[in-house]
Parts: C-alpha cells; sequence; structure tokens
C-alpha cells in the first residue's frame, strides 16, 4: 500500500526538542522531495520545510529557520524533522508530503509544546 | 511571499447545488497552483493540480481554472461527501503558501 506514516509527535515543554519521522512504503522514496506541512488547532494549512530526493537540498518557513532540521534517510524509507528551541506556537499537527504535487499526505502528528 | 486570498471563507450550499470558490494570489503565479479538500481529523486530499488538472481518483465534478493571479474551484451538483473544507496552494515559488481556507457547510 502506498502510503506515509508520521510518529514523533508528543508534549514538550517550551526550549524543548523532538524529532518526528514519516515512514514511506509502497512507492521509491528515494525519487520524491518531500515535505513537512502543519495546522494549528483549528487553524489553516502552513507549510514548513522540503527536501530534495537526495537530501541534498533542503528549503525552510522563516518561522521555523535556525530552529528546524528536515533530513532524510533513503535506505530507511524515512523522513525527518528535528525541532529544536520549541515555542507554543510550534502546537499543531505536522503532516508530512509527497513531492512537486503534494499528492500523498501522511495521517499527521500532534506535537503540543506547553508547559 | 505570496498570499492567497480565498472568497468566501465560508459558504452554506445544498446537495445537488453547483458551487464556486475563488483564490486569489498577491502575484502573478502562472498556473502553478493546487486545491485541496480537508476533512476534519483528516490530511488533505489533492483535487486539483496545475490549476486545472484533476488528480487521478477524484470525480468529474471538481473542476479548477485561471491563471496569473486569479483561480476558481468548482463543483458541480454536490454530493454529501462534498462538505469539507477547501484550500488552495501556490508552488511558483518558496515558501509554499496556502489560502486561509473555504469551508463549505451543508445548507
Amino acid at each position: 500500500e502506498v502510503q506515509l506514516v508520521e510518529s514523533g509527535g508528543g508534549l514538550v515543554q517550551p526550549g524543548g526538542s523532538l524529532r518526528l519521522s514519516c515512514a514511506a512504503s509502497g512507492f521509491t522514496f528515494s525519487s520524491h522531495w518531500m515535505h513537512w506541512v502543519r495546522q494549528a488547532p483549528g487553524k489553516g494549512l502552513v507549510w514548513v520545510s522540503r527536501i530534495h530526493s537526495n537530501g541534498n537540498s533542503t528549503t525552510y518557513a522563516d518561522s521555523v529557520k535556525g530552529r528546524f532540521t528536515i533530513s532524510r534517510d533513503n535506505a530507511k524509507n524515512t523522513l525527518y524533522l528535528q525541532m529544536n528551541s520549541l515555542r507554543a506556537e510550534d502546537t499543531a499537527v505536522y503532516y508530512c508530503a509527497r513531492g512537486g504535487r503534494f499528492d500523498l499526505w501522511g495521517q499527521g502528528t500532534l506535537v503540543t509544546v506547553s508547559s | 511571499d505570496i498570499q492567497l486570498t480565498q472568497s468566501p471563507s465560508f459558504l452554506s450550499a445544498s446537495v445537488g447545488d453547483r458551487v464556486t470558490i475563488t483564490c486569489r494570489a498577491s502575484q502573478g503565479i502562472s498556473s502553478f497552483l493546487a486545491w485541496f479538500q480537508q476533512k476534519p481529523g483528516k490530511a488533505p486530499k489533492l483535487l486539483i493540480y496545475a490549476a486545472s488538472t484533476l488528480q487521478t481518483g477524484v470525480p468529474s465534478r471538481f473542476s479548477g481554472s485561471g491563471s496569473g493571479t486569479e483561480f476558481t474551484l468548482a463543483i458541480s451538483s454536490l454530493q454529501p461527501e462534498d462538505f469539507a473544507t477547501y484550500y488552495c496552494q501556490q508552488l511558483n515559488s518558496y515558501p509554499i503558501t496556502f489560502g486561509q481556507g473555504t469551508r463549505l457547510e451543508i445548507k
């Protein structure tokens, strides 16, 4: 089955760190750019970051630049998002999405930043 | 950053109605626009890409049009499963941005 499955979300204190994972299956993961998109509770979609298929090029939204790092392990078919210096405003469901068309999304993982 | 403004933000309609949602970009984005449908608690689903190309498996009652700064998503003959929130997205330049969403509810 073609799917993306996120994991790693949870409750973290402000200033803390969390690493999200996105496991891909059913397609050739190494051929696709990948993205992270987030959605705060009751709010709209916000693009966070992207990574080239070979992992050599990354781009970030200004709101997370310097705090978040996107990476991938093509041998493990897995995308990552390392989130440091977390703030309350980072509270959201985080989705991974495939390629230039965003044609495949995971189910999302909830990150809550609160003391 | 390119801003996308959807109108209306809220739409009430009945099964069988035809509805249209507009997305306006703050600058020209050629045809680098997509439309997504999202239901509560679920991930977004791609409906339309390149402004007017229907994603595989999406019913033909959905259609997209436009280029430059003004785009439209049309749904002909609304079905019960179409009541959801719709987002436009621009892929012309980074950062990728989304419209604020249009919530389509049953009248």
